[in-house]
């Protein structure tokens, strides 16, 4: 069955970066595309960026551009997302998600959530 | 970007009543090549990742219960939950994925 899991919860201080993993199972990992999305407290989902199948391409929002870097370890069919220059703001639960098919942009396979504080 | 704008931003309906839930986009979502809207919409339960209920605006996701539909074409979309069920409560989400990727702001259901 497709999973994809997280790495554990994460306490940093402002202006640090921060490295979320997301190692997925069950499926071809290079033949589909994974996405970001966040979730600050009681807010609602924000959406990131998007790892293409091979790795080898990302886009990401216009919010996050120069701060994001989201790479792919085929090998170990894992996708990392690099937060840096942390602000209070960032405290969220950080998920990653892959896409139901190629050209079809919604996701329907969820990581558990990773959540960032950011606290001094 | 596209801006997506759900209403209500919360809304009560009775068991076994008709919940509908609407979200417009600040422009078409409509693919030209296969006629077809970048449109999905899911439920979120506190402390759980979001689950895709409808793809493509109408297209049920596999094992979403068939009282859950998605209508609407170019900005104006729709989800119906046809007969509400206790288990239906919970925050619900549209997203466009013809330009990039934009979630709505959520509602939120609850029983009256």
């Amino acid at each position: 069955q497709v999973q994809l899991v997280q790495s554990g919860a994460e306490v940093k201080e402002p202006g640090a970066s921060v490295k979320v993993s997301c190692k997925a199972s069950g499926y071809t990992f290079t033949n589909y595309y994974i996405h970001w999305m966040r979730q600050a407290p009681g807010q609602g989902l924000d959406w990131m960026g998007r790892m293409n199948p091979s790795g080898t391409s990302t886009i990401y929002a216009q919010k996050f551009q120069g701060r994001l870097t989201v790479t792919r370890e085929v090998s170990t069919s894992t996708d990392y997302m690099e937060l840096s220059s942390l602000r209070y703001d960032d405290t969220a639960v950080y998920y990653c998600a892959r896409e139901v098919n190629v050209g079809i942009g919604a996701v329907n396979y969820w990581g558990q959530g990773t959540r960032v504080t950011v606290s001094s | 970007d596209i801006v997506m704008t759900q209403s209500p931003d919360s809304l009560a309906v009775s068991l076994g009543e008709r919940a509908t839930i609407n979200c417009k986009s600040s422009q078409s979502v409509l693919y030209s090549s296969n006629n077809k809207n970048g449109l999905a919409w899911y439920q979120q339960k506190p402390g759980q990742p979001p689950k895709l209920l409808i793809y493509w605006a109408s297209t049920r996701e596999s094992g979403v219960p068939d009282r859950f539909s998605g209508s609407g074409s170019g900005t104006d979309f729709t989800l119906t939950i046809s007969s509400l069920q206790a288990e239906d409560v919970a925050v619900y989400y549209c997203q466009q994925f013809y330009s990039s990727y934009t979630f709505g702001q959520g509602t939120k259901l609850e029983i009256k």
